[in-house]
């Protein structure tokens, strides 16, 4: 496999239930990224792991939680998740050119719908 | 506030014209600007970027075009194909790997 690799592709709970997102990448990256998209709203960060250390948790609620095990792996625990929530979550991995400058390689995201 | 701002959702252009999709950016300290490009149901997928210290980035039928002084960058496809329709998304970075995504232009590509 290469790239970065998301499972499930699709996920649908209910509001009590708690699940998991896995993402995995096979690039050698350092960093790798929580990001969360809503229709008609701009790729939201919420979590930046580097060298498996949380960088950045941008406000993040607390039903969602991270857990980056090592460089290569990073999961999304989700619990009491409300319907706002719904949303495409994509997971990013990203190493710096050598001149400070970075690009994000995304998964195909898992697509979430809270009811 | 959004610092990225790509305020034309949706463009349509005749198969073999140009493309030209825009951004504009509000913070001065970005230095790094990226495009991305998104097929329903897949991820985004890195397309073409440009560091501050130029001014334009070409790649096949893709450049890229910045402005500083109006903070404002642009896509340009050249021709553009049907297989180019997709969500385009304009990103920027202050160096590091704290990204700014704009809210994407869909483009259509007329047969």
């Amino acid at each position: 496999e290469t790239g970065v690799t998301q499972t499930p592709r699709h996920l649908v709970m209910g509001m009590t239930n708690k699940k998991s997102l896995k993402c995995e990448q096979h690039l050698g990256h350092n960093a790798m990224y929580w990001y969360k998209q809503s229709a008609k709203k701009p790729l939201e960060l919420m979590f930046v792991y580097n060298f498996k250390e949380q960088t950045e948790n941008n406000s993040v609620p607390s039903r969602f939680s991270p857990e980056c095990p090592n460089s290569s792996h990073l999961f999304l625990h989700l619990h009491t998740l409300q319907p706002e929530d719904s949303a495409l979550y994509l997971c990013a991995s990203s190493q710096d050119d050598g001149y400070g400058n970075e690009k994000l390689f995304f998964g195909s995201g898992t697509q979430l719908s809270v009811l | 506030d959004q610092q990225v701002k790509q305020n034309s959702p949706s463009l349509s252009v005749q198969e073999g014209r140009i493309s030209i999709l825009n951004c504009d950016y509000t913070n001065s300290m970005f230095d790094y600007f990226l495009w991305y490009k998104k097929y329903p149901a897949e991820g985004p997928t890195f397309l073409i970027s440009i560091s501050s210290i130029k001014d334009k980035n070409e790649d096949g039928r893709f450049t890229v075009f910045l402005n500083k002084s109006a903070k404002h960058l642009s896509l340009h496809i050249v021709p553009s194909q049907p297989g180019d329709s997709a969500v385009y998304f304009c990103a920027a970075s202050i160096t590091g790997n704290q990204f700014y995504f704009g809210t994407g232009t869909s483009l259509t590509v007329i047969p």
